[in-house]
């Protein structure tokens, strides 16, 4: 259980299109996702926090406006890179909190990343 | 300061060693901490969980030290497919955010 998806796995686009990642928990309704990115040989940084029919919660530093994220549903959330550059150029991971009840709290599943490439 | 520091390594042992990683974290309050490993170009896969004192997995022990504020994880006899980048985690109460680690690299040599 506790399978999280996203798609696509990797994109490779043209430097000013909008790439539009999505997020879904296949086996359980997460009312919380985030969303991190990567760079090489760096940890995981947290962007934002997106709450199922709410409004997401960025990190001091991501543009809200360029990373627009959506969470219409209890198994989807969809992260859009507007207006893509070179320096957006990482690994996109997303993770979904399970939240049931006895499960460990706090425990967050991920997906398996999408590899974004700018040209 | 940072908020989670882990020693980047590499850590290079052979086959059937012991190996131990700490990691440091600043807020005194929190109580939730996780050890994930990350396979190179993958996602991270949770490794064990540490609440309390500490927790054991087979051939994994985590312990949290909550007066020196690190946790520790120690790996016994060690597998070549043990070979990863292991991450700390300090994970927020009410919020649920994690902060990681910038993660600890394992090579496993045979």
């Amino acid at each position: 259980g506790a399978v999280v998806s996203q798609h696509p796995s990797w994109v490779i686009c043209k430097s000013g299109t909008s790439v539009k990642i999505e997020c879904r928990s296949l086996d359980f309704q997460a009312t919380t996702m985030f969303w991190y990115r990567q760079f090489p040989k760096q940890s995981l940084m947290l962007m934002a926090t997106s709450n199922e029919g709410s409004k997401a919660t960025y990190e001091q530093g991501v543009e809200k406006d360029k990373f627009l994220i959506n969470h219409a549903s209890l198994t989807l959330s969809t992260l859009t890179v507007t207006s893509a550059h070179p320096e957006d150029s990482s690994f996109y991971i997303c993770s979904a909190r399970e939240g049931r009840a006895g499960s460990l709290p706090d425990t967050q599943y991920f997906g398996p990343g999408t590899r974004l490439t700018v040209l | 300061r940072k908020e989670v520091e882990q020693d980047p390594g590499p850590f290079n042992v052979p086959e059937g060693a012991t190996v131990a990683f700490n990691c440091t974290y600043s807020n005194s309050a929190s109580q939730s901490f996780f050890w994930y490993r990350q396979d190179c170009r993958k996602e991270p896969k949770l490794l064990m969980s540490v609440y309390s004192s500490g927790n054991e997995d087979g051939r994994f022990t985590a312990q949290l030290n909550r007066a020196s504020q690190y946790i520790s994880l120690l790996i016994r006899d060690s597998k070549l497919s043990d070979s990863a980048t292991y991450l700390c985690v300090e994970a927020f109460s009410g919020t649920y955010k994690y902060i990681f680690g910038t993660g600890t690299r394992l090579k496993v040599l045979a």
